[in-house]
């Protein structure tokens, strides 16, 4: 079993809808989570991170995490061509590590 | 962007020759990480730092060695390069804490061909 699982999409969300992002992790110790957004041919940049159960939004982003359940979302409104990306979850693993998951290809469609 | 370069940028080798891959911060961070991104696998852990001469290993060690001897500069080598090494190799630097601390950035990376 993976550590960190996401769909690797692609997921095709139209203009101006609402985008999904989950990520499922084994690790019950884990305390931190994070999003991060690669575009192709470049370097992962944090969206942002999320380390209390409930709900952290950020401008059009909104990160929710269930520790009971071992999930994490990443939820994207009113989506833009330029949201088009990889999306990439990571927790934390202790001592500094971050276990990543595959990362989930979306595609905006204008 | 956080201060993170890597070089070279790009490289084309042959299998069987070592290469050295630099890593370099201008942060000050504590922590430094060596990963590799491939097709289906993500990002996968190599080696990782937490201080001047202090490194582990992570998930796909073998075959690869590392060095720090100053803070700001991370080293991968690749001791005999093989084709299964054509990677994207990607640099990232941490602080020390917990939460935002916990937060990796990442250099531009470094294309690698093995021939």
């Amino acid at each position: 079993q993976k550590e960190v699982e996401q769909n690797s999409g692609p997921l095709s969300v139209p203009e101006g809808a609402i985008a999904s992002l989950n990520c499922t992790y084994s690790d019950r110790g884990s305390q931190s989570f994070f999003w991060y957004r690669q575009y192709s041919g470049k370097s992962p940049e944090l969206i942002m991170f999320i380390y209390s159960n409930g709900d952290k939004e950020d401008g059009r982003f909104t990160a929710q995490l269930n520790k009971a359940s071992q999930y994490v979302s990443l939820l994207i409104r009113d989506s833009q061509p330029s949201d088009s990306a990889t999306y990439l979850c990571a927790v934390n693993q202790g001592a500094q590590k971050l276990v990543f998951g595959q990362g989930t290809r979306l595609t905006i469609n204008p | 962007d956080a201060g993170i370069t890597q070089s070279p940028r790009h490289k084309v080798t042959e299998t069987g020759t070592p290469v050295t891959l630099r890593c370099h911060q201008t942060e000050n961070h504590r922590y430094m990480y060596w990963y590799r991104q491939d097709p289906g696998h993500g990002l996968r852990l190599i080696h990782y730092s937490y201080g001047v001469k202090d490194t582990d290993k992570g998930e796909v060690s073998d075959g690869y060695s590392v060095s720090r001897s100053k803070t700001e500069d991370f080293l991968l080598t690749l001791e005999s390069a093989t084709s299964s090494q054509t990677s994207v190799y990607f640099c990232a630097i941490s602080e020390s804490g917990f939460g935002a601390d916990e937060t990796q950035y990442f250099g531009p990376g470094t294309r690698l061909l093995v021939l």
